[in-house]
């Protein structure tokens, strides 16, 4: 099946700094998705990516869709304590668009 | 919108017994999809619909599992007997996709903690 590895598994950061996480998959998919998931709640959408090349902002993230159409980052300016959480990309390819989730980026912010 | 519903929050049972979740989607979402996550497999999905029918089941564990949708405002998944293996927290979610290689965006729900002892 596909699988999507993201990098790096773990990050501590001091607050203020900026943060950038990736994934890549031997597959191709048509929509990139990158979700937060805060402890005890469900993952939450921050941005979503349709075309490749495409560069996407919501506020201090930014996200791109690779023009192979095999990866995504997700940057994050200037770090606060609310951004601690699990990150995941997720691509969604095939009939009906079935989304499959990355392994997840578990970000530690130190005040 | 009150968002996507899912009960119970916490269920704590002994294997070998039934385990029911329950899920409520978002109002107008014709897509509806089960997820498992755990620390070592991370966010699994298992099963999802589009308009009440079975898409792909390829996620399902076992014969152990099995989910229904029986109309848009409902769907439940099923483990019977449970192992102490199924111990996760499951997560619905819910979109609406019109088709395509367009998509919408997934709504998840709180999640229900499962631990079978």
């Amino acid at each position: 099946g596909q699988q999507l590895n993201q990098s790096p598994q773990s990050m501590f950061i001091q607050e203020g700094e900026d943060v950038s996480m990736n994934c890549t998959s031997s597959s191709i998919f048509n929509t990139w998705l990158w979700y937060k998931q805060d402890p005890g709640e469900g993952p939450v959408l921050l941005i979503a990516l349709y075309k490749a090349g495409e560069l996407t902002s919501n506020g201090r993230l930014t996200a791109q869709f690779g023009i192979t159409r095999k990866d995504s980052f997700l940057n994050i300016s200037a770090s606060i304590p609310s951004d601690v959480g699990i990150y995941f990309c997720a691509g969604g390819s095939g009939g009906y668009q079935k989304v499959t989730f990355g392994t997840g980026t578990k970000l530690q912010v130190i005040p | 919108d009150a968002g996507v519903i899912q009960s119970p929050r916490h269920e704590v049972t002994e294997m070998g017994q039934e385990v029911t979740l329950r899920c409520k989607p978002i109002s107008g979402h014709n897509s509806l999809f089960w997820y498992r996550q755990t620390m070592m497999r991370g966010l699994e999905l298992l099963i999802y619909f589009n308009n009440n029918v079975p898409i792909d089941d390829s996620g399902m564990p076992e014969d152990r599992f099995s989910a229904k949708m029986p109309n848009a405002s409902f769907s439940t998944l099923k483990i019977q007997p449970s192992e102490p293996r199924d111990s996760a927290v499951y997560f619905c979610a819910s979109r609406y996709y019109w088709g395509g290689t367009s998509t919408d965006t997934q709504y998840f729900g709180p999640g229900t903690r499962l631990t079978v002892l």
